[in-house]
C-alpha cells in the first residue's frame, strides 16, 4: 500500500542553523501539507500546498518557513534560522481528490 | 476558529470492555472528520473518515459517529484489546475551495489492561 515517507527520522541542529525536512507524498496525490506537534501538545497545521503554490498557512508559518516541491516527487519544508521553540515532530501529509489526509511517520527536530 | 476538545485526557480500562471516546468541536461547518491513532513517538494512522453527510462509519471493531449540528463525534471501540493502547485523535476538516486543514484535539490516551 502506498505511503508517505519522511527523511530524516530525527534531525539535531544548532540554533540559528537552516534545516530542510523532506517528504515523499503518495505518488498520485495533489494536495500536500505540513503539520507539527510540540512534545505534549496538539498537532498543529502549518501549511497546505496545491498546484505549486501555498493554498493556506497558519500564523505559525512565518517568514522563517518555506515549502517547495523541487521535483515531481519531493515536498520539502525549510526552516531558515532555527529557534529552540522549533523543536517538535514535523508531519507531512498528502491527499488526492478526497480530503482524507495520509500522514508520514514524522521527523523529530531537536534544536540545541 | 475551530477548537476541538477531547475529554477525558486519559482512560484506563480492562481488556474486553466496550468504550466510547468523545470529541467536540466548535465550528459545525466541517467537510469531514477523521479519527487517528498515534502510538508513542510515532506518526498518525488514519482509522476512520466520516463525511459531513454521513452519520456513522465502521471499520472492524471501530465505529465512529458524527452529529455535525451539535458539534460532536464519538469513536466506539468494541471488545478492547491491549493492542488498542494508544492516543486517539479527532480532527475535523474545514474546507474553503482548494484550502483544507485538519484541526486536532489533544487526544485521549487509552490504556487497555490485560
Amino acid at each position: 500500500e502506498p505511503e508517505v515517507t519522511q527523511t530524516p527520522s530525527h534531525q539535531v541542529t544548532q540554533m540559528g542553523q537552516e534545516v530542510i525536512l523532506r517528504c515523499v507524498p503518495i505518488s498520485n496525490h495533489l494536495y500536500f501539507y505540513w503539520y507539527r506537534q510540540i512534545l505534549g501538545q496538539k498537532v498543529e497545521f502549518l501549511v497546505s500546498f496545491y498546484n505549486n503554490e501555498i493554498s493556506e498557512k497558519s500564523e505559525i508559518f512565518d517568514d522563517q518557513f518555506s515549502v517547495e516541491r523541487p521535483d515531481g516527487s519531493n515536498f520539502t519544508l525549510k526552516i531558515r534560522s532555527t529557534k529552540l521553540e522549533d523543536s517538535a515532530m514535523y508531519f507531512c501529509a498528502s491527499s488526492r481528490d478526497s480530503p482524507e489526509q495520509y500522514f508520514g511517520p514524522g521527523t523529530r527536530l531537536t534544536v540545541t | 476558529k475551530q477548537e476541538v476538545t477531547q475529554i477525558p485526557a486519559a482512560l484506563s480500562v480492562p481488556e474486553g470492555e466496550n468504550l466510547v471516546l468523545n470529541c467536540s468541536f466548535t465550528d459545525s461547518a466541517i467537510y469531514n472528520l477523521q479519527w487517528f491513532r498515534q502510538d508513542p513517538g510515532k506518526g498518525l494512522t488514519s482509522l476512520l473518515l466520516i463525511q459531513s453527510s454521513q452519520r456513522e462509519q465502521t471499520s472492524g471493531r471501530l465505529n465512529a459517529s458524527l452529529d455535525k449540528s451539535s458539534g460532536r463525534s464519538t469513536l466506539y471501540i468494541a471488545a478492547s484489546q491491549p493492542g488498542d493502547s494508544a492516543t486517539y485523535l479527532c480532527a475535523p476538516l474545514n474546507r474553503t475551495g482548494a484550502n483544507s486543514k485538519l484541526t486536532f484535539g489533544k487526544g485521549i490516551t487509552l490504556s487497555v489492561r490485560p
